[in-house]
């Protein structure tokens, strides 16, 4: 099995940068996902990383170190819009099942 | 495109009946469909993997025949939630896999289907 561990919540104003955490223990490993989930909505889909580095993709940036068991997502220029969950998730299996964590609550202030 | 769409959204039961949700992914085919399931401020568990033309794969703790998977075609599972109880209350969420698309590819999640059981 897998265990994967994110805060539980964060707080930053509008304009700022917040980065949540996401360590995981796993036997096998093929991918690692960041997931978007407003209150009563199906996730939506950010990044993917794979192999060890940085994905930008405009406002958002995911890391990944391997050896570590060590995976964050960068949200910069923070909008009220971006008040969700984000979820961090894994495959490590050759059907693509995804093991998710338990999200972090991320509250944007004016 | 890669729009997968739900049916019904939001369903009330009373207990002891059963309820079919049905998961569509509406332009491509999809050899592999997901089912999780989600309570209030928790995430999504991964119930079962379903997959065209064969038996659906049971994650641990889910009770196969309590939780009825048919993935008849390229483009439509159902989930049937059988003699349901108050506490199979959830959000139920599919997510489908593009034939041809890799492991690690993403999924395309449905909107998801909010069921009720009084």
């Amino acid at each position: 099995g897998q265990n994967i561990d994110q805060p539980t919540e964060m707080t930053a104003t509008e304009g700022a940068i917040v980065q949540i955490n996401c360590t995981y223990q796993t036997s096998g490993f093929n991918g690692l996902f960041w997931y978007q989930q407003h209150a009563g909505e199906a996730p939506t889909f950010l990044s993917y990383n794979v192999l060890d580095g940085l994905e930008e993709k405009g406002r958002f940036s995911s890391f990944l170190s391997r050896s570590k068991g060590y995976s964050y997502l960068l949200l910069k220029e923070l909008q009220m819009k971006d008040s969700a969950s984000y979820l961090c998730a894994l495959t490590t299996d050759s059907w693509g099942k995804l093991q998710f964590g338990a999200g972090t609550q991320v509250v944007v202030t004016p | 495109g890669a729009v997968v769409s739900q049916h019904p959204s939001r369903v009330i039961c009373k207990s002891g009946t059963s309820v079919k949700i049905e998961c569509r992914s509406l332009d491509f085919q999809a050899t592999t469909m997901f089912w999780y399931r989600q309570f209030p401020k928790q995430s999504l568990m991964l119930m079962a993997t379903s997959n065209e033309g064969s038996k659906a794969t049971y994650e641990q703790g889910v009770e196969k025949d309590k939780f009825l998977i048919n993935h008849a075609s390229l483009t439509l599972s159902t989930l049937t939630v059988t003699s349901a109880h108050p506490e199979d209350s959830s959000f139920y969420i599919c997510s489908a896999r593009e034939i041809g698309q890799s492991a690690q590819e993403t999924q395309y999640f449905g909107p998801g289907t909010r069921l009720l059981v009084l």
